[in-house]
């Protein structure tokens, strides 16, 4: 049974315009989520996380709001870019633990 | 040069043979992590290290058995492919100071194993 899930295998955006991935998950230990980036070819960056003691972080055209109540989280990106172009991960953690569950990921495409 | 490096980057090999990967990094990371991936599936946690002396078993640890060298390597083997091991697998390693940095990790570019 996944723990943390993407529902969207993928997401077609116009550049210029707001791009959200939506993450899920089901375990009320998670303390600590994370988003990560992943080219073709290569292992995934890390991107932006979020602590359950927030609602919102932000960094640069990225940022990432959490809604415990619903076990959810998005990421938003504001503009879209062609270089976003790539595959998401949402992962999350329990506390202490430090062993990250990993979504199956969603693949943005923005198109010009 | 890359912080995380994995070789071989891609490699074929045969059903019952014996394959290992390796995973150097120069990132000066205590933890170091084994994943693959599967279309679908996302990343899954083969093995995971926290120092040269612990090593523990991740979500799907059969079939595989890792070996830290060092601090800076750690090995995955597959003792007798098959072929739904076929997959991505990716090492990773995160710094051991309490806090937020100690949940980002960084990964390797990769090695795609195909067993035939």
């Amino acid at each position: 049974d996944q723990q943390v899930k993407q529902n969207s295998p993928s997401l077609s955006v116009q550049e210029g315009r707001i791009s959200i991935l939506n993450c899920d998950y089901t375990n009320s230990m998670f303390d600590y989520f994370l988003w990560y980036k992943k080219y073709p070819a290569e292992g995934p960056t890390f991107l932006i996380s979020i602590s359950s003691i927030k609602d919102k972080n932000e960094d640069g055209r990225f940022t990432v709001f959490l809604n415990k109540s619903a076990k959810h989280l998005s990421l938003h990106i504001v503009p879209s870019q062609p270089g976003d172009s790539a595959v998401y991960f949402c992962a999350a953690s329990a506390w202490s633990n430090y062993q990250l569950i990993w979504g199956a990921g969603t693949k943005l495409i923005i198109k010009p | 040069d890359a912080d995380v490096t994995q070789t071989p980057r891609n490699r074929i090999t045969k059903t019952g043979k014996r394959i290992m990967l390796e995973c150097s990094q120069t990132k000066g990371h205590d933890r170091m992590y084994w994943y693959r991936q599967d279309p679908g599936l996302g990343l899954r946690l083969i093995y995971y290290s926290f120092d040269v002396k612990d090593i523990n078993k991740g979500e799907i640890s059969d079939g595989y058995s890792v070996s830290r060298q060092a601090q800076a390597k750690f090995s995955l083997s597959l003792e007798s492919a098959i072929p739904n091991q076929t997959a991505l697998y990716f090492c990773a390693t995160s710094d051991q100071t309490p806090g937020q940095s100690s949940y980002e990790q960084y990964f390797g570019p990769g090695t795609r194993l195909t067993v035939t």
